[in-house]
C-alpha cells in the first residue's frame, strides 16, 4: 500500500522568510496530493492540492511542487507570518473513488518573530 | 449546513469498556472514514466507507468496528477499550477520495 514520509517533523522559521516542507509517496500510481493545516485544538483543513497532471500550483504565499518521477511533493510558504505556525499535512491517494487517503506524520512549523 | 458532526467530544472510558463514537454529515458525501491521531504519529487512518454498505480497513483497524447503513452516518466502535486507544479521533467526510476531506472537531478520548 501507500506510504507517505514526511519531513522534517518539526521547522522553525523567522518571520517572513520562506519554509519548506517535503513529503516522499510510494505508489507510482498516486495521483492526488492534498495539504492539511491544523492550528492548535483545531481540525486540520485543505490550504492546498495538486494533481499528477500539474508540476506546480500556487495560492497567494502558498505554493505545491510534485516531481512525479522522483516521487516527492513540497509545500512552499513565502513571507511567513505568525498565523502561519500549525502543524502541516501531506497526503496521497490514487483519487480513485475506493482508494484509501494516506497522510504523513505531519510537519510542526513555528514562525519566530 | 452542520458538515460533518461528531460525538462526544470528550471521553474517559476504563480499560474493557466499549463504546461507540458517532458521525454524521449533511453533504451527501459517499465516501466517508475515521482517523485518528497521535503525538508524532499524524492521522492514521482505521477505517473508510465508500457509500452505504460498503466499509474498508484503513491502516489501523485493529479493535475497532464500522458500519455504514446510511450515507450520512457512520459510527466507530471500540469493542474492548485499551489505553492504546487513548488518542483524539476525527471523522471524516468527501464526495471522493480525490477531492477535499472534512473532518469533524475531533473527539479525544482517554482510556484509563
Amino acid at each position: 500500500g501507500e506510504n507517505v514520509e514526511q519531513h522534517p517533523s518539526t521547522l522553525s522559521v523567522q518571520e517572513g522568510d520562506s519554509a519548506v516542507i517535503k513529503c516522499t509517496y510510494s505508489d507510482s500510481a498516486s495521483n492526488y496530493f492534498p495539504w492539511y493545516k491544523q492550528e492548535l485544538g483545531k481540525r486540520p483543513q485543505l490550504i492546498i492540492d495538486i494533481r499528477s497532471n500539474v508540476g506546480e500550483k500556487k495560492d497567494q504565499r502558498i505554493a505545491v511542487t510534485l516531481n512525479k518521477t522522483a516521487k516527492h511533493f513540497s509545500l512552499h510558504i513565502t513571507e511567513t507570518q505568525p498565523e502561519d505556525s500549525a502543524v502541516y499535512f501531506c497526503a496521497a491517494s490514487l483519487g480513485w473513488r475506493d482508494d484509501k487517503i494516506i497522510f504523513g506524520k505531519g510537519t510542526r512549523l513555528h514562525i519566530l518573530p | 449546513n452542520a458538515g460533518v458532526t461528531q460525538t462526544p467530544k470528550f471521553q474517559v472510558l476504563k480499560t474493557g469498556q466499549s463504546m461507540t463514537l458517532q458521525c454524521a454529515q449533511d453533504m451527501n458525501h459517499e465516501y466517508m472514514s475515521w482517523y485518528r491521531q497521535d503525538p508524532g504519529m499524524g492521522l492514521r487512518l482505521i477505517h473508510y466507507s465508500v457509500g452505504a454498505g460498503i466499509t474498508d480497513q484503513g491502516e489501523v483497524p485493529n479493535g475497532y468496528n464500522v458500519s455504514r447503513s446510511t450515507t450520512e452516518d457512520f459510527p466507530l466502535r471500540l469493542l474492548s477499550a485499551a489505553p492504546s486507544q487513548t488518542s483524539v479521533y476525527f471523522c471524516a467526510s468527501q464526495q471522493s477520495s480525490g477531492n477535499t476531506i472534512y473532518f469533524g472537531e475531533g473527539s479525544w478520548l482517554t482510556v484509563v
